[in-house]
């Protein structure tokens, strides 16, 4: 079974540019996440779907990020503008709602963004 | 809601033993263990859900002591694969939060051989 795949794997940007990145979940499962992880720290959660719902983005910082899920499968984050605080690694995370390990959320490789 | 790990980073020779706690102040659901190399992803190593028993696998167990909403996760007999950062995860009761988890900051763990 392949896993959660992003892209890209590395992403460096000039403050005040754009950027966007990809997730594709394991397939079959519903819900979708969207970490930002700080160096030397846990992975906060940013936004959270199900199937091509939101179901919580009180941590987006909506002025400057935005996420879909338009199809209920792949995902992309954006950040518009970027400022220097947002380098961080974004990792997509994505869980099962039937069946067996519902509980479990399986992590991608994540996209190292850096904002110079 | 984040919960606190403790220690913060741990030095082992190849075959000692460690143990990394994760606590909350609140009431949580279940407790997942992940581990993360640097330039990896996490892995996830362990669930443990609030009545159920405790696990393990291989020299790696965890328990989770329901009344002090507190895990601890045990590594024994340290191999140099054991390196990394390890992280709890913590989910509330399970009527509130639709799987959210929050992440404590983090152990390093480094293995010399």
């Amino acid at each position: 079974e392949a896993g959660v795949a992003q892209s890209p794997r590395y992403k460096i940007i000039e403050k005040r540019q754009s950027v966007a990145f990809w997730c594709n979940p394991i397939s079959g499962h519903a819900t979708l996440y969207w970490y930002q992880q700080i160096l030397g720290q846990g992975p906060k959660l940013l936004i959270q779907f199900q199937n091509n719902g939101v179901v919580d983005d009180s941590q987006l910082p909506k002025d400057r990020f935005s996420a879909e899920r338009l199809k209920g499968v792949d995902s992309t984050l954006k950040i518009q503008p970027a400022k220097l605080e947002d380098s961080a690694v974004y990792l997509c995370a994505s869980r099962k709602v039937s069946g067996e390990d519902t509980d479990t959320q399986y992590f991608g490789p994540g996209t190292r963004l850096t904002v110079l | 809601q984040q919960p606190v790990q403790s220690p913060q980073a741990v030095i082992l020779r190849e075959g000692e033993d460690a143990v990394i706690n994760c606590s909350s102040s609140k009431a949580l659901y279940s407790v997942h263990w992940y581990r993360q190399k640097h330039g990896e992803a996490p892995v996830f190593l362990m669930i443990l859900l609030k009545g159920g028993e405790q696990k393990g696998h291989e020299k790696i167990s965890a328990s989770f002591n329901e009344k002090k909403q507190q895990s601890s996760l045990y590594l024994t007999a340290s191999q140099l694969s054991y390196s990394g950062t390890y992280f709890c995860g913590t989910r509330a009761d399970r009527g509130s939060t639709l799987g959210r988890l929050y992440f404590g900051r983090g152990t390093q763990l480094t293995v010399w051989p």
